[in-house]
């Protein structure tokens, strides 16, 4: 069975460049949920989508945005980046039932380490 | 201060070591998770955790809600080992994730 795969693994940017991040979960999940990761922060959660619709938001600017098509397959965009949105960002997916408490065990994917310039 | 907190930041520990990492929580939780995180940053999920106790193969995890605390245990430690450990927990009726600032394990031969 095909893990989670992110999309490109490595890119430069450089600031006010936009950047799309892709994500293809493991077959069958509908739960695909993004993070960011620094040295300074660690790890923080951006968003998740469950079925084309995002069904939670972190604390981060409207730079950020993603959507989920209909095969699960989801993508993340930083418009204007900054140097500070450098970091590795990582998506998960998950057999979501209905509440995490029942099937909520996450899949990584090996992240796209984003370098802006 | 952070609603997840974990201890310690850093553990080095010779091949054949009992492993303890604790996290503590501040906030109603859902679940637990605990990942590995290797260099290169690719994360696992070892455990998901609502209550109780898990086993799987050398590593047990606990958690006790009334007290707000989670214990990630490594028998018979392992270099392999060598990772980061994260506690995540999933606050209560939001799904958000909120994770905790990780263990950096060192496991010598």
């Amino acid at each position: 069975k095909a893990g989670v795969t992110q999309t490109p693994r490595y890119l430069i940017k450089t600031r006010g460049q936009q950047v799309t991040l892709s994500c293809s979960p493991i077959s069958g999940h509908r739960s695909v949920s993004w993070y960011q990761q620094t040295p300074g922060q660690g790890l923080q959660f951006l968003f998740e989508y469950f079925s084309e619709t995002q069904r939670n938001k972190g604390n981060f600017p409207g730079r950020f945005s993603g959507r989920q098509f209909s095969n699960s397959r989801s993508e993340m965009n930083v418009s204007t980046l900054e140097l500070g949105d450098s970091a590795l960002y990582l998506c998960a997916s998950s057999l979501w039932s209905g509440t995490y408490a029942n099937t909520g065990e996450l899949f990584f994917g090996e992240g796209s380490r984003l370098t802006v310039l | 201060k952070n609603e997840v907190e974990q201890s310690p930041q850093n553990l080095t520990a010779q091949e054949g070591e009992f492993i303890t990492i604790n996290c503590s929580y501040s906030v109603g939780i859902s679940a637990l998770h605990w990942l590995q995180q290797h260099p290169g940053g690719g994360i696992v999920s070892l455990f998901m955790l609502s209550s109780g106790k898990k086993k799987h193969g050398r590593l047990i995890a606990t958690i006790n809600i009334q007290e707000k605390h989670s214990s990630l245990h490594i028998t018979a430690s392992h270099p392999r080992d060598s990772a980061v450990y994260i506690c995540a927990v999933l606050r209560g009726n939001t799904d958000k994730l909120i994770f905790g600032t990780g263990t950096r394990l060192q496991v010598f031969p």
